[in-house]
């Protein structure tokens, strides 16, 4: 069975610009969560989405948004990107939504210039 | 003080020792207990979720303290594929955010 899927694997971009991030989870998972990983630190929390609701969101700013599609893959937008945002962002999926075992995606990792 | 707290190591131990790790966390009510390996430049991958009484899976033994409130992972007979960043995770407070500490790296050597 094929795991959790993100696309693209890298990306650059500019200040002021804006990005998208596309995530499938794991065949019959409904719940896609994201992540955002700073070199040296542990993963933090930035949305869970639920059968296309949210369900959980961390303290990220409103120019971090997500949504979940009908077949339960997700997007995130960030806009007005600056250079603190370049991380490598992380798609987890679990079955459902909620603090349960989540399975993470290989990440795509984004650099702001 | 951080919601999820782990010595950043690393953890220089031969092959063969037996190793262990804690992770504190400062939310009494957390409810969900898990253990992520992480290798370089990879994404998390789930190494075991920790329940109440204490869980084994091969090497891998994860307890927890909900008293003193922590967590631990102890590694029988260290492997070199053992190296990597282990990541210590807990959900602190109702609802569904997972919080991740900032792990510990692990480095066993020949």
């Amino acid at each position: 069975d094929a795991g959790v899927t993100q696309s693209p694997t890298h990306l650059i971009k500019t200040r002021g610009q804006h990005v998208t991030l596309r995530c499938s989870p794991i065949s019959g998972h409904k719940s896609v969560s994201w992540y955002q990983q700073v070199l040296g630190q542990g993963p933090q929390f930035i949305f869970q989405y639920y059968e296309k609701e949210e369900r959980g969101r961390g303290n990220f700013p409103d120019r971090f948004s997500a949504r979940q599609f009908p077949n339960y893959s997700s997007e995130l937008n960030v806009n007005a990107l600056l250079l603190g945002d370049s991380a490598l962002y992380l798609c987890a999926s679990s079955l459902q939504g909620g603090p349960y075992e989540q399975y993470f995606g290989p990440g795509t990792r984004l650099t702001v210039t | 003080r951080k919601e999820v707290e782990q010595d950043p190591g690393p953890f220089n131990v031969p092959e063969g020792a037996t190793v262990a790790f804690n992770c504190t966390y400062s939310n009494s009510a957390s409810q969900s207990f898990f253990w992520y390996r992480q290798d370089c430049r990879k994404e998390p991958k789930l190494l075991m979720s920790v329940y109440s009484s204490g869980n084994e899976d091969g090497r891998f033994t994860a307890q927890l303290n909900r008293a003193s409130q922590y967590i631990s992972l102890l590694i029988r007979d260290s492997k070199l594929s053992d190296s990597a960043t282990y990541l210590c995770v807990v959900n602190p407070r109702a609802g569904n955010m997972l919080t991740f500490g900032g792990g510990t790296r692990l480095m066993v050597k020949p």
